[in-house]
């Protein structure tokens, strides 16, 4: 099974700060399975990114993915107030990372 | 716009059985993929399984292959997730998920609506 690992565990920026968020894949994975969530707490998780760089409906252009193989990146180029929350990766039929936190410094 | 509506919480003794439920309603067609997602308090998210209500064919994780068994009935658009044999350790929310796909070249696939969380604890 392929194993996800997100680092930072927790990266606390100001607002207005850039996020930059890596997910690293033990094999290979196809970047059309790979997904970015945000959950805050006490929510149900929310899709951010799909096929690793494709935006979801409605999230706003500062955030945006890259990587390939087995090395992906979610990038919030400015945190507003609303991002500060839990971000995972997920390769679709797979287990999902264990989280980046993303916190007010 | 689709929604999932999931069951009410739940509260079972180990080596029990539970069931959750989880309706979509809304612009839904025929064809839609449920994934189910779990939560332990204060841990991140697992991927249990998934199921597509085309062909009824199902994949599970590894970790509950031979506890859970994942189902729908199109008739009423509605997905269950049950676990069985339950342990403290399931204790949880549980979280369903439409499983959006398509191809441009290869499959994409991704988890776009959730429902709310069911949360599961298992006491005696």
């Amino acid at each position: 099974e392929i194993v996800l690992t997100q680092s930072p565990g927790t990266l606390a920026l100001s607002p207005g700060e850039r996020a930059t968020l890596s997910c690293r894949a033990s094999q290979t994975v196809s970047t059309s399975y790979l997904a970015w969530y945000q959950q805050k707490p006490g929510q149900a998780p929310r899709l951010l990114m799909y096929g690793a760089f494709a935006r979801a409906t409605g999230i706003p252009d500062r955030f945006s993915g890259s990587g390939s193989r087995t090395d992906f990146t979610l990038t919030i180029s400015g945190l507003e107030p609303e991002d500060f929350a839990m971000y995972y990766c997920h390769q679709f039929g797979g287990a999902f990372g264990q989280g980046t936190r993303v916190e007010i410094k | 716009q689709v929604q999932l509506v999931q069951s009410g919480a739940e509260v079972k003794p180990p080596g029990a059985s539970v069931k959750v439920s989880c309706k979509a309603s809304g612009d839904i067609d025929n064809n839609y993929d449920i994934s189910w997602v779990r939560q332990a308090p204060g841990q991140g998210l697992e991927w249990m399984g998934w199921i597509s209500t085309n062909n009824g064919n199902t994949k599970y994780a590894q970790k509950f292959q031979g506890r859970i068994t994942i189902t729908t009935d199109t008739s009423t658009t509605t997905a269950y997730m049950e676990l069985r044999s339950l342990r403290s350790d399931d204790t949880a929310v549980y979280y369903c998920a439409r499983v959006s796909g398509f191809w441009s070249g290869r499959y994409y696939y991704f988890m776009d609506v959730w429902g709310k969380g069911t949360t599961v604890t298992v006491s005696s």
